[in-house]
C-alpha cells in the first residue's frame, strides 16, 4: 500500500465551525489531491497540488481551501462547515512521470 | 475536458458468471483510462490502466478491460465472478495535460451464491 495517512478518519462537527483534514505521505510524490465522494457522483476533485506552495482548484472547490507547506503534507480546510459538505474525503498522490494515483483510506466527515 | 459515464449503478451476478461493467468516456485528447475498486470502508485500489499501449489490458484479480477508440469505451470484464468481487467499481479518465482524474459515478457489484 502507498504510504498515505489521512487524519482524522472520522469527524462530526457543527455547522459554521472550521475543520481541517490532513493528508500525510511518505512516498515523496510530487502531486497530491483532495477528492470528495458522494453517492451518485463518484469522486470529484476539490483541489490539487503540484508542489510545495503550488496548488490549484478542482471542479468543486467552493467552500474549501488547501495548503501545502511541506512535500509530505496536504491540508484541506473547510472555513465554515455546511451540511452540504458532509461527505467522505479522499486524499490521493501521484508521482511525476506516472499516470496513476494512489488513494488514502478516506475521512468521513459529518456536519450537523 | 473529459468525462466518464458508467452504465448501471448496480450489477448483480451469480458466483461463477461473467462480470461486465460498462464505461464510456469523452476526451478531447488521447485519454488515459483506469478502473479502480473500492471495498467497504476502504480507499480506492487500482485494478488496471490503459496508457496507449496494448488495447486489451489485464489487471489484478482476473479482471481485464478493452479500449475501443471507435466506441469511446473501456468496459471491464471478469470471466468468473467470485464472492470477493463484491465491491464498488469506478472508471476514470485523465489526459496528458494535467493528469487529473475524472471519475464515473460508480457501479456496485453484488455476487449471489
Amino acid at each position: 500500500d502507498a504510504g498515505i495517512t489521512q487524519s482524522p478518519r472520522h469527524k462530526v462537527t457543527e455547522t459554521g465551525t472550521p475543520v481541517t483534514l490532513r493528508c500525510h505521505q511518505t512516498e515523496n510524490h510530487r502531486y497530491m489531491y483532495w477528492y470528495r465522494q458522494d453517492p451518485g457522483h463518484g469522486l470529484r476533485l476539490i483541489h490539487y497540488s503540484y508542489g510545495v506552495k503550488d496548488t490549484d482548484k478542482g471542479e468543486v472547490s467552493d467552500g474549501y481551501s488547501v495548503s501545502r507547506s511541506k512535500t509530505e503534507d496536504f491540508l484541506l480546510t473547510l472555513e465554515s462547515a455546511t451540511s452540504s459538505q458532509t461527505s467522505v474525503y479522499f486524499c490521493a498522490i501521484r508521482n511525476r512521470g506516472n499516470t496513476e494515483a494512489f488513494f488514502g483510506q478516506g475521512t468521513r466527515l459529518t456536519v450537523v | 475536458a473529459q468525462s466518464v459515464t458508467q452504465l448501471g449503478s448496480h450489477v448483480s451476478v451469480s458466483e461463477g458468471a461473467l462480470v461486465l461493467l460498462r464505461c464510456n468516456y469523452s476526451s478531447s485528447v488521447p485519454p488515459y483510462l483506469f478502473w479502480y475498486v473500492q471495498y467497504p470502508n476502504q480507499g480506492l485500489q487500482l485494478l488496471l490502466k490503459y496508457t496507449s499501449a496494448a488495447t486489451l489490458v489485464k489487471g489484478i484479480n482476473g479482471f481485464e478491460a478493452e479500449f475501443k477508440k471507435s466506441e469511446t469505451s473501456f468496459h471491464l470484464t471478469k470471466p468468473s465472478a467470485h464472492m470477493s468481487d463484491a465491491a464498488e467499481y469506478f472508471c476514470a479518465v485523465s489526459d496528458g495535460n494535467d493528469y487529473n482524474l475524472s471519475f464515473g459515478a460508480g457501479t456496485t457489484v453484488t455476487v449471489r451464491a
